[in-house]
Formats: structure tokens, sequence, C-alpha cells
């Protein structure tokens, strides 16, 4: 079974400063899908970012990239000029992409969960 | 288009009770299915459906029964509540067929037994 492991509980960060956060997993598949959901205090999750196991290159969206390294099975999050709509509950989280009977679909393995606190 | 419907937003239950979590989805997504988020522990699945008819257990799923008798709709059941079931829950739904296809989460449903 897979496990996504979120080492920091919590993070803080100023406004307009950059802010990593880290995710690690353990799986032994080779093809899979990595994801970054932001729960701000409304509760609502809210997709950041994506990046397909396949894929050499860091996915970005707009301040917010990631750094994928495959062979030490880590995915961190970098926020880039944080803003204070940046807080929220950040959750790594991971997906298979075997196919057969719809197995992986939507199956998402979540890590803890970081806090993150933006200071003015 | 509503996306992803949950209701009740927020439930209070006594132990022993039961109680219906329903979810609807407008997408015509394929695959549905249910997490629990606790403390420290992020969103674990609970039950999960890949079309009308199919469910199929996830992590956590003692005392909790799905159906799926459409493809918008995925009820999560709790028989008889307990203390170890307050929670909050949230259904997700996605298309079908291999990609990195996002899940679409409903708004959460915030459950307490007493």
């Amino acid at each position: 079974a897979q496990t996504v492991t979120q080492s920091q509980p919590e993070m803080s960060v100023q406004e307009a400063e950059t802010v990593t956060l880290s995710c690690t997993y353990d799986t032994s598949e080779s093809d899979y899908y990595l994801f970054w959901y932001k729960q701000p205090p409304s509760r609502q999750m809210i997709l950041v970012i994506r990046q397909e196991a396949y894929k050499q290159q860091n996915a970005t969206e707009n301040r917010f990239s990631v750094n994928f390294q495959k062979a030490a099975k880590s995915f961190s999050l970098k926020i880039s000029d944080s803003q204070l709509g940046d807080a929220a509950m950040y959750f790594c989280a991971y997906r298979s992409a075997r196919s057969g009977g719809g197995t992986s679909y939507g199956k998402l393995t979540f890590g803890q969960g970081t806090i993150l606190t933006v200071h003015p | 288009n509503a996306g992803v419907t949950q209701t009740p937003k927020f439930q209070v239950l006594k132990t022993g009770q039961s109680m219906t979590l329903q979810c609807a989805q407008d997408m015509n997504h394929e695959y549905m299915s249910w997490y629990r988020q606790d403390p420290g522990m992020g969103l674990r699945l609970i039950h999960y459906s890949v079309g009308a008819g199919i469910t199929d257990q996830g992590e956590v799923p003692n005392g909790y029964n799905v159906s799926r008798s459409t493809t918008e709709d995925f009820p999560l059941r709790l028989l008889s509540a307990a203390p170890s079931q307050t929670s909050v829950y949230f259904c997700a739904s996605s298309p079908g067929g291999t990609g990195a296809n996002v899940l679409t989460f409903g708004a959460g449903s915030r459950l307490t037994v007493l």
C-alpha cells in the first residue's frame, strides 16, 4: 500500500516571501500522479497543482511550483510571493495510474496535512 | 453547474442513531467516493464507486454502507452511529478513464456523534 508523509504539521511565512512544504511518499509503482490540495477555513478542497510521474519537468501554476524527485520519492510545494489568501491547510496526495476495472480512479492517498500561516 | 453537492453541512447525532449523508453530482462523472477527515490523519477513503450499481470498500469502511443506483447520487449511510465516527465527511467525483483526472470535492459535512 502506498503511504504519503508530510513531516511539517505547521509552517509560517511572511507575506511576499517564499515557503516550501515537504511531502514524501512510498510506492512500488512506477506510474502515478501526485497532487497538492489546499483547504482554507471554508473547508473546501481546492486543487493547487498536479504532477504526472512520467514527466520529468516540474509542474508550475503561477506562484506555485513543485520539486518532484522521483528517485527520492519526494514532492515538495514551493509558494512564491506568499499572499494572505494562501493561508490554509495543504495536503499532498498520491494516486496510482493503474487502470483496469477503475481500480485507481479517484482513489487518493493523502498525507496528514500542513497548516500554513502567512504573516502580514 | 452545481458540481458536487453534499447535505447536510452539519449534523449532531446520538450514539446508536442512523443517518444518511447525501451526495449528488451533475457532471456525469463515473467515479464517486467518500472520505473522512480527522485531525492529524488527512483524508481517508471510506467507500467508492466506479459506476452505477458498482461499489467497493476503501481504507476505513467499517460502520458505513453505500449504494449507487444512479450515476448522479452516492449516499453514505451510518446504520448505528458511534462517537468514533465524529468527523468531517467529503464526497468527491471524477471522470473515468485513464489520466490525471482530478477529483471534484463537495463542501464537506461535519458530523458529531454524542
